[in-house]
């Protein structure tokens, strides 16, 4: 399976909002709920931002939010602030049991 | 609050294999999931498996079928991921991450191990 798409980079000025886009298909990100997302500053481990599309762990701020229309799933960040920069992906249940991961895009709080 | 600790850098051989330990503490073990993600240099997180400790069931990526095992002590709270067989491609740093699991693999990870580097090279 490949992996889901997601944009390379995406960039926006601090207070702005920005959307990373996560495309799949009907095996996975359009036929399942378990879409999750992760920050990654390089060098430390992954974090859970939004699972289960929509979900907040307790303790990530409400400036993150998740949806998903069809086979796409988005990750929408408002009021930016530098410490957003990171790289994030997205991931999806498959209809194999698996997991498959989007290629990650690179946020620059400009 | 549940932590992951996984063991130290390994630099290895091609065609070797290597052993990765994660240690959850602070938390249930046994009737979460414990998956397996890298990330090889320059490039995004993969995902390679599972286990759920309480049943012992592991399920693999099939790119990694019939190289990869992963185990779980209940004992000691802790899973092992191995991967044999190896080549200068699995240089990564290696992810063990809690899930949930009610009857289902939610397939979403929180918390985290720090990451191990694996190093392949002659």
């Amino acid at each position: 399976q490949s992996a889901l798409t997601q944009p390379a980079s995406v960039s926006g000025s601090p207070g702005q909002s920005i959307t990373i886009s996560c495309t799949g298909t009907s095996s996975d990100v359009g036929d399942y709920n378990y879409v999750s997302w992760y920050q990654h500053h390089p060098g430390k481990a992954p974090k859970l931002m939004i699972y289960e599309v929509s979900n907040r762990p307790s303790g990530v701020s409400t400036r993150f939010s998740g949806s998903k229309s069809g086979n796409t799933a988005s990750l929408t960040i408002s009021g930016l602030q530098a410490e957003d920069e990171a790289n994030y992906y997205c991931s999806s249940y498959t209809s194999s049991s698996h997991v498959l991961f989007g290629g990650g895009t690179k946020l620059t709080v400009l | 609050q549940v932590q992951l600790v996984q063991s130290g850098a390994e630099v290895k051989k091609p065609g070797s294999s290597v052993k990765v330990s994660c240690k959850a503490s602070g938390g249930t073990f046994s009737s979460n999931t414990i998956s397996w993600v890298r990330q090889a240099p320059g490039q995004g997180l993969e995902w390679m498996g599972y286990i759920i400790p309480v049943f012992a069931t592991p399920n693999y990526a099939q790119k990694f079928q019939g190289r990869v095992t992963i185990t779980a002590d209940e004992s000691t709270s802790t899973a092992y991921m191995e991967l044999s067989s190896l080549r200068s491609e699995d240089t990564a740093v290696y992810y063990c991450a809690r899930g949930p699991y009610s009857g289902t693999y939610y397939g979403w990870f929180d918390p985290w191990g720090q990451g191990t580097l694996v190093t392949v090279s002659s």
